[in-house]
């Protein structure tokens, strides 16, 4: 099993839909859980942390189900300006680093 | 600085030969790491540094690539005789401590020709 998995899309949406992505992960200690954002040939940017009582940052919900070893992030409003992909990232067994999915594509079309 | 610096931007190499990567992490970050992004492919871990420690090491994928962090700032990634699957954009990241997110650079793209 990958250490973070992901439905590597792409999610096709209009302007103004609803989108939910998924991400699992195999390390139950994995203590710490963010989602990224990466647009086509730049870097990585930090879009939210997550935490186990949820969290949401304008249009942005994410969610941490510790038990099912599950994490999801909800996109509300969608905006031409969120086409991207969306990387799920977990601490690594030896609490290290950060280990990254290989992301879930969006694009969203007016 | 206000960001994480990479050097060079992009960097084309013939087949066998040796090259260095430079990361000047954001000041004050003891965290510093070293990842790498093949074509179509997710950021795969290399290394990383936290402030006077050991390295953790576990991610580089042969004895041919090390790095190296100086002063507990800038580190410099080297790959020797590189090969045409060390092909991808190297990324190096830094953060005040481990556990909060990191700050990526933009990356050194790398072309073994």
């Amino acid at each position: 099993r990958k250490e973070v998995e992901q439905d590597p899309g792409p999610f096709n949406v209009p302007e103004g839909a609803t989108v939910a992505f998924n991400c699992t992960y195999s390390n139950s200690a994995s203590q710490s859980f963010f989602w990224y954002r990466q647009d086509c040939r730049k870097e990585p940017k930090l879009l939210m942390s997550v935490y186990s009582s949820g969290n949401e940052d304008g249009r942005f919900t994410a969610q941490l189900n510790r038990a099912s070893q599950y994490i999801s992030l909800l996109i509300r409003d969608s905006k031409l300006s969120d086409s991207a992909t969306y990387l799920c990232v977990v601490t690594n067994q030896a609490g290290t680093a950060l280990i990254f999915g290989k992301g879930t594509t969006l694009s969203v079309s007016s | 600085g206000a960001g994480v610096s990479q050097s060079p931007s992009n960097k084309v190499t013939e087949k066998g030969k040796d090259v260095e990567l430079r990361c000047d992490p954001i000041s004050g970050h003891t965290a510093l790491y070293w990842y790498r992004q093949s074509l179509g492919q997710g950021l795969e871990f290399l290394i990383y540094f936290q402030g006077n420690s050991a390295p953790d090491k576990s991610g580089l994928p042969s004895d041919r690539f090390s790095a190296e962090r100086t002063g507990g700032s800038v580190s410099t990634l080297t790959i020797q005789r590189t090969q045409q699957e060390d092909s991808a954009v190297y990324l190096c990241a830094s953060s005040l401590n481990f556990g909060v997110g990191y700050t990526f650079g933009s990356g050194t793209r790398l072309t073994v020709v």
